[in-house]
């Protein structure tokens, strides 16, 4: 179990710009997780995979961001045309099995500022 | 959807000392209540949970309590000590499709020497 891996961990771009996001879950996890964080706010769901099919989209996505999981292990998260309001901490989680309420396990994240 | 709220948003206590911190939860139907905690430049990391079906939870110094008439639980850290200086946050599940978490706005503990 090496862990829920993200990368990079902090990203500088340009407003405009597009940027990607990878997230590697642990080997065996059937769900994944897409998460943001701004500062001195808690996570904030934006959508999870069950294997390689998305479920499930927060209003908070929006037609800017895409995330894919195609094969069912990793995942990236791709932001088109960058806005300021998207500098914030991007954090991708998985869990085991079918259950709903199986626990989180998170990755370092991934830090992006737009300037 | 599920409205949690977490109080209080800063918490200092000597070292040694109790730190007990609380959330309220919106959804009747919410079983599972996780508790993590953050450092600084790192992710959330589980440290207790627990489902509707017990009332308390304990693991060495952390426990957590669940009153699911009042829609509240708590996190007690006894014996604080420095390294437990971190930034908690609660959560509870959502009413997505995978009941997804939904967390509290977190609290900042500071363990003083």
């Amino acid at each position: 179990d090496t862990g829920v891996s993200q990368d990079p961990r902090h990203k500088i771009t340009k407003r405009g710009q597009n940027v990607t996001f990878r997230c590697d879950p642990i080997s065996e996890h059937n769900r994944l997780y897409w998460y943001r964080q701004t500062l001195g706010q808690g996570p904030e769901f934006l959508t999870y995979f069950q294997n390689e099919a998305q479920l499930e989209k927060s209003r908070l996505l929006s037609d800017r961001f895409s995330a894919e999981r195609p094969k069912g292990s990793f995942s990236t998260l791709e932001i088109q045309r960058t806005e300021q309001g998207d500098s914030a901490m991007y954090l991708c989680a998985s869990s085991p099995g079918q259950a709903n309420n199986s626990p989180l396990h998170f990755g370092n994240g991934t830090r992006l500022t737009v300037t | 959807g599920e409205n949690v709220e977490q109080h209080p948003s800063t918490l200092s206590v000597q070292e040694g000392d109790s730190a007990v911190i609380k959330c309220t939860y919106s959804d009747s139907a919410s079983n599972y209540f996780p508790w993590y905690k953050q450092e600084l430049g790192k992710g959330p990391q589980l440290i207790i949970d627990i489902r509707s079906n017990v009332g308390e939870k304990k693991d060495q110094r952390i426990a957590v309590t669940l009153n699911k008439t009042a829609k509240h639980f708590s996190l007690h850290i006894t014996e604080t000590q420095p390294e437990d200086s971190a930034v908690y946050f609660c959560a509870a599940p959502g009413t997505g499709s995978a009941r997804q978490l939904t967390f509290g706005s977190g609290t900042q503990l500071t363990v003083l020497p």
